[in-house]
């Protein structure tokens, strides 16, 4: 079976340190993979997805930073967190429309 | 852009009532309907899914698809304080998923 492991589970950050999240999925070859942010009482907030090694999309201008250096692994990152990129972070796979599955999310509060 | 709405809530039920959740969705190209359960500070979880019009029943829930009207609904039976969340739904449409805002429930004991 397919399972898909994300952390760490909370992280405190100083603003301006470097951010490294990190997402792999086990059971499957080539997956979608996903990185959403979504704040505190709101909906989820696309930020990157992927279709392969190599082929990242970002869907907002951000600071962040994604990358997908095997195929089951999805790499969150920041040279300098602000303080606007607290949040709740989830990674998630998806086998084209069959199924989508998020990992267990990262709180992440920049101080 | 593929639009994906849902009431934000909150919706208040009494214990033991049904709640009834809604979502409309803009593509009529979308092919496939989920609704996921998200409760506080944890990820989203799957619970329905349904690819064609009619009801699908799982237990206490029962999914609705009206695809010529463009709506995917949620309906919780005998509705339990543990059933308090947000509900998300989401549509795909060439193999991308698109997720509303989600709608907060909370049964009251």
């Amino acid at each position: 079976s397919q399972t898909i492991h994300q952390w760490p589970a909370t992280l405190v950050q100083p603003v301006g340190s470097p951010l490294s999240l990190e997402c792999t999925v086990e059971g499957t070859s080539n997956p979608n993979l996903y990185w959403y942010r979504q704040a505190a009482g709101r909906g989820l907030q696309l930020l990157f997805y992927s279709i392969g090694i190599d082929q990242i999309s970002s869907e907002v201008p951000q600071n962040l930073s994604a990358s997908r250096p095997q195929d089951r692994q999805f790499i969150l990152s920041s040279k300098k967190l602000l303080l606007s990129d607290s949040g709740f972070y989830l990674c998630a796979w998806s086998a084209g429309s069959i199924s989508y599955t998020f990992g267990s999310g990262t709180r992440l509060t920049v101080v | 852009q593929k639009e994906v709405e849902q009431n934000s809530g909150p919706l208040s039920v009494p214990e033991g009532a049904i709640a009834s959740l809604n979502c409309t969705y803009s593509d009529r190209g979308s092919q496939s309907f989920f609704w996921y359960r998200q409760y506080s500070g944890k990820s989203p979880e799957l619970i329905m899914s349904i690819y064609s019009n009619g009801d699908k029943e799982d237990g206490r829930f029962t999914a609705q698809l009206n695809k010529a009207s463009q709506y995917v609904s949620l309906l919780i039976r005998d509705s339990q304080p543990s059933d308090s969340a947000t509900y998300l739904c989401a549509v795909t449409y060439s193999n991308q998923f698109y997720f509303g805002t989600g709608t907060s429930l909370t049964v009251i004991p």
